[in-house]
């Protein structure tokens, strides 16, 4: 079956570093693979879209990066600041005619001063 | 409103009772979806809704659980004779969807609780 693979375990980092998290998938072939933000009580918040023939796409202090042959996205905040604190969720969809898109399981991000 | 609404934002039952959400999508939003969200987990896939198509059920957990949308706007999702297990926060979204991988927009859910 289908699986996403988020790092379970909390990542904390220092203000002013650089947050890496992981999106691994299997026996899956996403044409698209979307990063949320959600902050606790509410619902996710769209963040980037990158697809399959996109290596790596960036929005302001956001970098994703997608891997097909190793089935893997790397998300990255630099110069990360408190306020980047939330759970990052990896999403993916693929080419069907009524494909539905899926989540991983979130990584809580923290981000000390 | 500009965004998902969901209602009740908060919903207490009794073991046993049957409980309805609610969702009204953005306007225009031709893809419906909702999702559980336990504690402290990512988001479970339940159902799809995209247009006129059938739905995709193959989310739903249990023959209790039911959704239906109407005049392909609002949806509601029915829990029939909830159970302790169903406590969660139920979340909707809806998207353009004029190419599927369009980005989904999200209600602030709806947490069910269970006694």
């Amino acid at each position: 079956s289908q699986k996403i693979e988020q790092n379970s375990e909390a990542l904390n980092i220092q203000e002013g570093k650089t947050a890496t998290l992981t999106c691994n998938y299997t026996n899956y072939s996403p044409a698209y693979l979307q990063w949320y933000r959600q902050d606790p009580g509410r619902g996710p918040v769209f963040l980037l879209l990158i697809r399959e023939n996109e290596k790596e796409k960036r929005k302001e202090r956001l970098k994703v990066t997608f891997d097909t042959t190793l089935k893997q996205s790397l998300f990255h905040i630099t110069a990360s600041q408190p306020a980047d604190s939330a759970t990052y969720l990896c999403a993916l969809w693929r080419y069907s005619s009524a494909s539905k898109i899926i989540f991983g399981s979130g990584t809580r991000l923290s981000i000390r001063p | 409103g500009a965004g998902v609404s969901q209602s009740p934002s908060n919903k207490v039952t009794e073991k046993g009772k049957d409980v309805e959400l609610r969702c009204d999508p953005i306007s225009g939003h031709t893809a419906l979806y909702w999702y559980r969200q336990s504690l402290g987990q990512g988001l479970e896939f339940l159902i799809y809704f995209q247009g006129n198509s059938a739905p995709d059920k193959s989310g739903l957990p249990s023959d209790r659980f039911s959704a239906e949308r109407t005049g392909g706007s609002v949806s509601t999702l029915t829990i029939q004779r909830t159970q302790q297990e169903d406590s969660a926060v139920y979340l909707c979204a809806s998207s353009l969807a004029r190419v599927a991988n369009e980005k989904l927009f999200f209600g602030s859910g709806t947490q069910l609780s269970v006694l």
